[in-house]
């Protein structure tokens, strides 16, 4: 079946970076975008950007466009985001799921919490 | 296209039927405000409810239904049930490729 599984919670010092991970698996990989979502705590869902695997070709939220880093690697089927210079405000769980035509996301991974600490 | 309004939350009694609405979507021609809703429980990853306004995907009970008016979409979940208490996004394609996400409806049944 089609699972998107992510790794593990990280505890960072502002000013660290972080580099996240979502391997997929049950479908071929290079056919869908994989997007980014963030929840701080208590607080909703907010987009952060998109990769297409195929072609490695990214979109980001204008509020992420100079500090995300969205990546993949077709050989181990897994798309990555980068959050260079850690801020407390970074503290939340981050998601990665899958793009389906018409703009909406099928299935998403468990999430991983990033825990920012000053 | 700047952000999609939802209700802080909305209530409902078992067997009752309640919305909630999306405004902002954009009203520009050639826009095509593909929206999507999704549920959410606590501590858990959002799950999608429908797709382009109103498509269920395979495996959604169709007491979900999805509409849009103009710059208004709106999910009607119909015959409330105890777990359908949740928060729920609503969520919109822009016209640079990206994807905003409403703030999200506490839903107390």
């Amino acid at each position: 079946q089609i699972q998107l599984v992510q790794s593990g919670a990280e505890v960072k010092k502002a000013g660290a970076s972080v580099k996240l991970s979502c391997e997929a698996s049950g479908y071929p990989f290079t056919t869908y975008n994989i997007h980014w979502v963030r929840q701080a705590p208590g607080q909703g869902l907010e987009w952060m950007g998109w990769i297409n695997a195929g072609n490695g070709r990214t979109k980001y939220s204008q509020k992420f466009q100079d500090t995300v880093i969205i990546t993949r690697d077709t050989a181990a089927n897994t798309v990555y985001m980068e959050l260079p210079s850690l801020r407390s405000e970074d503290t939340a769980v981050y998601f990665c799921a899958r793009h389906r035509s018409g703009w909406w996301l099928d299935n998403w991974g468990q999430g991983t919490l990033v825990t920012v600490s000053s | 296209q700047s952000a999609l309004t939802q209700p802080a939350s909305v209530s409902g009694s078992l067997g009752q039927s309640i919305t909630i609405s999306c405004t902002g979507l954009s009203t520009d021609p050639g826009t095509y405000n593909l929206v999507s809703w999704y549920q959410q429980y606590p501590d858990r990853a959002p799950r999608i409810l429908i797709t382009e306004g109103n498509k269920r995907p395979s495996g959604v009970s169709d007491r979900f239904s999805g509409s849009k008016s103009g710059n208004v979409a709106s999910l009607t979940i119909s015959n409330l049930q105890a777990d359908d208490e949740a928060l729920y996004y609503c969520c919109s394609d822009t016209t640079s490729a990206t994807l905003i996400f409403g703030a999200g409806t506490k839903l107390t049944v």
